[in-house]
C-alpha cells in the first residue's frame, strides 16, 4: 500500500505557539485527509483534500496539499490546550486510507 | 459521537482464555475494519469487511478471527493471545470502502493480555 511518512513524531509547545506536522510521501497521492485522536480517544476525521494545492482552514487550524500531490501539512495557530493529541494523516492508496505513525502534540500552559 | 459503539471497552484476559469485542454501527455504511494501536506501532489495519465479506487481511494471526454477520455488526473473537497482543482495538465503518471514504471510529477495546 501507499507508504507515508509523517514527522515530527512528537512536539512540545507552550500555550500559544504555533504548531505544524507534516505528512510525505515518495509517491503522488489521490488525496490525504486528517484525523485527531485525544488522549485516551479515538481517531476522529478533520477533512479531506484532493486538489492540488489546495488550501482549507477550520478555525485556527490551516489544512495543504502540496502542488505535486506529494506532501501535506497541518498547522495549528496559537495553540491550546484543547488542542493536545495526536494528529494523522491518512493517504489514499488503492483500496482503502493508510494512515501515517502520527505526531503527538503536547501543549504546556 | 455514538455511530459506532464498542463493548467491552476494557478487557483482561489470560493467555488460554477465549474471548470476543463487538462492534456496532448505526450509520447504514458497509464497510467495516479492525484496527490494532499499541504504544509503539502506528494503527495497524488488521481486517476489512465490506457488505459482510472479508476483503482484506493483513497477515494477521490466526488466533484473531472475524466476523461480520451483517454490515452493522462486526466481532473479533480471540483465543490463546499472548502479552504483546496487549494494545487498543479499534472498530471502524464507512459507507464503502475506497481511499476516499472517511472513516469513523468506535472509541475502542482496551485489552490486557495477562
Amino acid at each position: 500500500g501507499q507508504q507515508v511518512m509523517q514527522i515530527p513524531q512528537y512536539q512540545h509547545v507552550q500555550e500559544g505557539e504555533d504548531f505544524t506536522t507534516y505528512c510525505n510521501s515518495s509517491t503522488t497521492l489521490s488525496n490525504i485527509q486528517w484525523y485527531k485522536q485525544r488522549p485516551g480517544g479515538h481517531p476522529v476525521f478533520l477533512i479531506q483534500l484532493v486538489k492540488s494545492g489546495e488550501v482549507k482552514k477550520q478555525k485556527r487550524l490551516t489544512f495543504q496539499f502540496g502542488e505535486a500531490k506529494k506532501n501535506s501539512s497541518l498547522h495549528i495557530t496559537a495553540t491550546q490546550t484543547t488542542d493536545v493529541g495526536t494528529y494523522f494523516c491518512a493517504v489514499g492508496g488503492s483500496y482503502i486510507p493508510t494512515f501515517g505513525r502520527g505526531t503527538s502534540l503536547i501543549v504546556h500552559p | 459521537e455514538t455511530g459506532v459503539t464498542q463493548t467491552p471497552r476494557h478487557l483482561v484476559m489470560g493467555m488460554t482464555n477465549k474471548k470476543s469485542l463487538k462492534c456496532e454501527q448505526h450509520l447504514g455504511h458497509n464497510a467495516m475494519y479492525w484496527y490494532k494501536q499499541s504504544a509503539k506501532k502506528p494503527l495497524e489495519l488488521m481486517f476489512v469487511y465490506s457488505l459482510e465479506e472479508r476483503v482484506e487481511n493483513n497477515s494477521v494471526p490466526s488466533r484473531f478471527s472475524p466476523e461480520c454477520p451483517n454490515s452493522s455488526h462486526l466481532f473479533l473473537h480471540l483465543h490463546t493471545l499472548q502479552p504483546e497482543d496487549s494494545a487498543l482495538y479499534l472498530c471502524a465503518s464507512s459507507q464503502t470502502t475506497g481511499p476516499r471514504e472517511t472513516q469513523y471510529f468506535g472509541p475502542g477495546t482496551r485489552l490486557l493480555v495477562l
